[in-house]
C-alpha cells in the first residue's frame, strides 16, 4: 500500500530534549516536506527537499533542522524543543515540485512541549 | 493578500442531501494545481481531489467534484449524498507552478467545518 509513514504519532516530551519524528515514504517520491499545522495560522510548511541531499527552509525552519540522505526519508529534528513547537506535524511527500504532482500526507504526529 | 480563501468557516448539510464547499484563489502564476483535502477529527489528512490549471474538464472523483470556474478564480468543492462520515473540516489549496524559487507546497486555505445530520 502507498503510504507516507511517521512516528511517533503522539508524544509529550520536555523543553531541551532533543527529538527526533522519522518519515518515511514507500512511494519513491522526490519531493519530501514537513508542515506544522496550528489554531488560527492553519498549515505551513517548515523545511522541504526537492531531491536526494537537497533540502531548503520553508516558512517557519527556526527551531528545526532535516536531512534527506536517502529517498525514502525526511527526518524532522527538534533538537531543543521549546513550548511553542506543541502543535501538529505531517510529513508529505510527491513524485516532484511540480504544481499537477498530489502531495499525500502521513497520519500526523501530535507533539507537546512542556 | 490570502492566497486562498474559504469564507465558510463552518457549513450544515443534511445527509443524502448535495453541499458545496466555496473556494477562491489568488495567483499570477498561468500553471497550478487545486487541491481538496479532508482532515476528520482523528488528524490525518487526505486528498480528494485535483484540478489542473490547464484542465478544460472540472475534476470528479466519485461523490466529489470540482466546480472550476478559471475566470473568477474560483475551485469549489461540491459533495454529493451526502453521509455522516463526511463530517470533517475540508481544506482547499493551492500548488504554484514556478518552481524556480518556488518552494513546491501547498498553500492552504483556513478551512471549512462541514458537519453532516442525520
Amino acid at each position: 500500500e502507498a503510504q507516507v509513514t511517521q512516528n511517533p504519532r503522539y508524544l509529550i516530551t520536555v523543553t531541551g530534549k532533543k527529538l527526533t519524528v522519522t518519515c518515511s515514504q514507500n512511494m519513491n517520491h522526490e519531493y519530501m516536506s514537513w508542515y506544522r499545522q496550528d489554531p488560527g495560522l492553519g498549515l505551513r510548511q517548515i523545511y522541504y527537499s526537492m531531491n536526494v541531499e537537497v533540502t531548503d527552509k520553508g516558512d517557519v525552519p527556526e527551531g528545526y533542522k532535516v536531512s534527506r540522505k536517502e529517498k525514502r526519508n525526511f527526518p524532522l529534528i527538534l533538537e531543543s524543543p521549546s513550548p511553542n513547537q506543541t502543535s501538529l506535524y505531517f510529513c508529505a511527500s510527491s513524485l516532484s515540485g511540480v504544481p499537477g504532482n498530489t502531495i499525500y500526507f502521513g497520519e500526523g504526529s501530535w507533539l507537546t512541549v512542556v | 493578500a490570502q492566497k486562498i480563501t474559504q469564507t465558510q468557516p463552518g457549513m450544515f448539510v443534511q445527509e443524502k442531501e448535495a453541499v458545496t464547499l466555496d473556494c477562491t484563489y489568488d495567483t499570477s502564476d498561468p500553471s497550478y494545481g487545486l487541491f481538496w483535502y479532508k482532515q476528520p477529527s482523528s488528524g490525518e489528512m487526505i486528498f480528494l481531489i485535483y484540478q489542473g490549471s490547464y484542465d478544460q474538464q472540472n475534476a470528479t472523483e466519485g461523490r466529489y467534484s470540482l466546480n472550476f470556474q478559471k475566470a473568477r478564480k474560483s475551485a469549489n468543492l461540491v459533495i454529493s449524498a451526502s453521509q455522516l462520515g463526511d463530517s470533517a473540516m475540508y481544506f482547499c489549496a493551492m500548488r504554484e507552478g514556478n518552481i524556480r524559487g518556488s518552494q513546491g507546497n501547498l498553500i492552504f486555505g483556513k478551512g471549512t467545518k462541514l458537519s453532516v445530520k442525520p
